[in-house]
C-alpha cells in the first residue's frame, strides 16, 4: 500500500525567502508525481506534474524535483510571495489501477 | 477549456438524511475520481471509474455510499443516511487517462452534518 508523507505540517516565513517543501513515498514504482497548490475553501489546483521517467520540472518560480529511487520529491519555490500562502499537496498513482495517494499537505504562510 | 463542475458547492443536512452531488468532467477525459477530504487532512480516494467501469473503491463505505457514472460523462455520488463523521469537502478530479495523465479538480461540495 502506497503512503505519502509530507514534511514539515506547517511552514512559516518571510516574505523574500527561497523554501522547499517535502514529499516522499513508500512504493517507488509510480507513474509520475504531481504538486498541488490548495487555497481554503476551494478544489485543488495543479501546479507540476513529473513523469517517472523525469527527474525535475519548472513553471516559474516553482521546481520540483523527483527521486525515484528514494521515493522523494522536493517543490523549491523561489522569492516567496504572500500570493504563496496555501496548503500544498503531493500525489502519486501507482499500482495496478494507477490509484492516486494524497499527502497529507503543507500549510505554508509567507509573511508580509 | 471548461474545468470540471461540481454541484451544490455547500450543503447542510440532518444526520440520517441523504444527500447527492453532481460532477461533470473536462471533455474527453476518460477517468473520474471522488475524493473525501476532512478539514485538515489530505484528500482520500472514494471511487475511481474508468470510462463506465469502477476501477477502484476499495475506501467507499458502500453500506451508505454509493456512486454512478452514467455514459461514462457525468457521475453522482450519494450518501445516504448521512453520519456526523461524513462532514467533509467531496472533491472531484478527471483525467485525460490513469496514471499517466494529469489530474484536474472541481471546487468541491462542502458537506456538514448536524
Amino acid at each position: 500500500k502506497q503512503e505519502v508523507t509530507q514534511i514539515p505540517a506547517a511552514l512559516s516565513v518571510p516574505e523574500g525567502e527561497n523554501l522547499v517543501l517535502n514529499c516522499s513515498f513508500t512504493d517507488s514504482a509510480i507513474y509520475n508525481l504531481q504538486w498541488f497548490r490548495q487555497d481554503p475553501g476551494k478544489g485543488l489546483t495543479s501546479l507540476l506534474l513529473i513523469q517517472s521517467s523525469q527527474r525535475e520540472q519548472t513553471s516559474g518560480r516553482l521546481n520540483a524535483s523527483l527521486d525515484k529511487s528514494s521515493g522523494r520529491s522536493t517543490l523549491y519555490i523561489a522569492a516567496s510571495q504572500p500570493g504563496d500562502s496555501a496548503t500544498y499537496l503531493c500525489a502519486v498513482p501507482s499500482g495496478g489501477y494507477q490509484k492516486v495517494t494524497f499527502g497529507t499537505g503543507t500549510k505554508l504562510q509567507v509573511i508580509p | 477549456e471548461a474545468g470540471v463542475a461540481q454541484s451544490p458547492r455547500y450543503k447542510i443536512i440532518e444526520k440520517r438524511q441523504s444527500v447527492a452531488f453532481w460532477c461533470n468532467p473536462i471533455s474527453g477525459h476518460a477517468t473520474l475520481y471522488w475524493y473525501q477530504q476532512i478539514l485538515g487532512q489530505g484528500p482520500k480516494l472514494l471511487i475511481q471509474f474508468q470510462n463506465n467501469g469502477v476501477v477502484d473503491d476499495s475506501q467507499l463505505p458502500k453500506d451508505r455510499f454509493s456512486a454512478e457514472r452514467l455514459k461514462g460523462v457525468d457521475s453522482t455520488l450519494k450518501i445516504q443516511p448521512a453520519k456526523l463523521e461524513d462532514s467533509a469537502v467531496y472533491l472531484c478530479a478527471s483525467s485525460l487517462e490513469a496514471g499517466a495523465g494529469e489530474l484536474f479538480f472541481g471546487e468541491g461540495s462542502r458537506l456538514t452534518v448536524l
